[in-house]
C-alpha cells in the first residue's frame, strides 16, 4: 500500500460526458502528479501541482483540467470525453516539489471507459 | 530537454534465466535515475534508484548501475521468477524543469 487512494477505482461513461477523478497524496506530501496510462502501456505526465500550486504540465488535453485543494486532495476532472480518452488514470504524490528528485508514490489507478 | 529510451518488449524468459532490460538516457547534468515496476492489475513502485555516477542500486535481487559515460542505468536480474512478471519503467530524474519523463515500459513474461 503505497499509501496514495485514487477514487473510484473504475468509471463507465459515454461520450460527451464530463468525470472527476480524485486523489488523495500519502500523509506530508506536498506533490501531486496525474498520469495517464494507455492500452499500450504508456505512461503519459499530464500535471503536477504543488501546495495547491500548478507546477509542470505535460500533454493535457484543453479538455482536461485538474486542482489541487487546500487539504492537498487533487481533482482531474474530463470533459466532451472521447472514445480515445478510454485509460487507466493515475496519480502519484512525491515529498518534494521537483517531483523525480525523490521517488514517486503511485495510487492503484481510476480505470476509465468511454462507451 | 530530458527523454529515456528503454528496451521494447515483451520479453520472454524462463525461470531461472538471466534478464537484462536496457535503458539510456539523454539529459543535462547528471540526474538521479530510478527503475520502477507495475504488476498487473496495480500501480506503479519505486524498484531501485541510483543517485551519482557509479552507483549501483539494487532490489529483490534486481541491480542497475549508473554508467554515466554511456549514459546508461540497464537492469539486471540474474535469476527470474514467475513473480517478476510485470511491466520495468526506466525513469531519469527531470533536470532542468519539472515534467517527469518515463520510459515506454517494458512487459516482462516469466514462464514456468
Amino acid at each position: 500500500d503505497s499509501g496514495v487512494t485514487q477514487t473510484p477505482k473504475h468509471l463507465i461513461t459515454a461520450t460527451g460526458q464530463r468525470v472527476t477523478l480524485r486523489c488523495s497524496p500519502r500523509s506530508g506530501d506536498l506533490s501531486v502528479y496525474w498520469y495517464q496510462q494507455s492500452l499500450d502501456q504508456g505512461l503519459q505526465f499530464l500535471i503536477q501541482y504543488y501546495n495547491g500550486e500548478e507546477r509542470a504540465k505535460g500533454n493535457i488535453l484543453e479538455r482536461f483540467s485538474a486542482q489541487q485543494f487546500p487539504d492537498l486532495h487533487s481533482e482531474l476532472n474530463l470533459s466532451s470525453l472521447e472514445l480515445g480518452d478510454s485509460a487507466l488514470y493515475f496519480c502519484a504524490s512525491s515529498a518534494n516539489p521537483t517531483g523525480a528528485t525523490y521517488e514517486q508514490y503511485f495510487g492503484p489507478g481510476t480505470r476509465l471507459t468511454v462507451t | 530537454g530530458n527523454s529515456v529510451t528503454q528496451m521494447e518488449g515483451p520479453v520472454t524468459l524462463s525461470e531461472e534465466a538471466f534478464l537484462t532490460i536496457n535503458c539510456t538516457y539523454t539529459a543535462t547534468g547528471y540526474p538521479s535515475l530510478f527503475w520502477y515496476v507495475q504488476y498487473p492489475g496495480e500501480g506503479l513502485q519505486l524498484l531501485l534508484k541510483a543517485t551519482k555516477a557509479d552507483d549501483k542500486g539494487s532490489n529483490k535481487g534486481f541491480e542497475a548501475t549508473y554508467r554515466k559515460e554511456t549514459t546508461s542505468f540497464h537492469l539486471e536480474k540474474g535469476s527470474v521468477q514467475v513473480s517478476d512478471s510485470a511491466v520495468y519503467f526506466c525513469a531519469p530524474e527531470h533536470t532542468g524543469g519539472f515534467k517527469t519523463i518515463f520510459g515506454a515500459g517494458t512487459r516482462l513474461f516469466v514462464k514456468a
